[in-house]
């Protein structure tokens, strides 16, 4: 299986922050990541897919970049609807997909 | 647009079989992959497994032994099966689309990440 890994596990900022959040990967998965939002009580949000195309209706503040096993998402200037729990996943061609444990983004 | 629901029971007894349906309404199940994926409490996402609208499965290794999926186009859904459950099974269970988009030069192009979610139902195991 291909391992993800999170960091940081919890991120506190204060709006209009800049933050990053890393993934890396256990192997190579080309640029076949995506990342999520989740807010307490409901389902995972698509924000980027390929590992830097901004999924419809998502803000422009998100970005994603990286290819291989280091990703990053960006957040330019963070606003109160950002405060979230992001994941991302590969889905390179070796099954299972699978996630990474997870970035909580809380108030500082 | 496209919207899914989980349905089923939400409380399962110890040993005995998951069983859960997604509807899907604003759109036709055919032409696209569909999986679940679930949350225990408080822990992060484990993808279950998926299937293509004409029946063809692939599932998590850590599961497989236990996980059905199946789909009936007829009625617009695709369905969940895990059997002897454990306490460990207790989670949200998420159905979700994987996209495809078409490209006039190579055709239909499947990709594995998930597009449109459902809200989620929780299940719990205990007796």
């Amino acid at each position: 299986d291909i391992q993800m890994t999170q960091s940081p596990s919890t991120l506190s900022a204060s709006v209009g922050d800049r933050v990053t959040i890393t993934c890396r990967a256990s192997q190579s998965i080309s640029s076949w990541l995506a990342w999520y939002q989740q807010k307490p009580g409901k389902a995972p949000k698509l924000l980027i897919y390929k590992a830097s195309s901004l999924e419809s209706g998502v803000p422009s503040r998100f970005s994603g970049s990286g290819s291989g096993t280091e990703f990053t998402l960006t957040i330019s200037s963070l606003q109160p609807d950002d405060f979230a729990t992001y994941y991302c996943q590969q889905y390179n061609s070796s099954l299972p997909l699978t996630f990474g444990g997870g970035t909580k983004v809380e108030i500082k | 647009q496209v919207q899914l629901q989980e349905s089923g029971p939400g409380l399962v007894k110890p040993s005995e079989t998951l069983s859960l349906t997604c509807t899907v309404s604003g759109g036709s199940i055919s032409s696209y992959y569909w999986s679940w994926i679930r949350q225990p409490p408080g822990k992060g996402l484990e993808w279950i497994g998926y299937i293509y609208y004409s029946g063809s499965t692939n599932y998590n290794p850590s599961l497989k032994s236990r996980v059905t999926i199946s789909v009936d186009t007829s009625k617009n859904q695709f369905s969940l099966k895990l059997s002897s459950v454990t306490a460990a099974d207790t989670a949200v269970y998420y159905c979700a689309r994987l996209p495809v988009y078409y490209d006039f030069w190579s055709g239909w192009n499947y990709y594995y990440y998930m597009d449109v979610w459902g809200k989620g139902t929780t299940v719990t195991v205990s007796s």
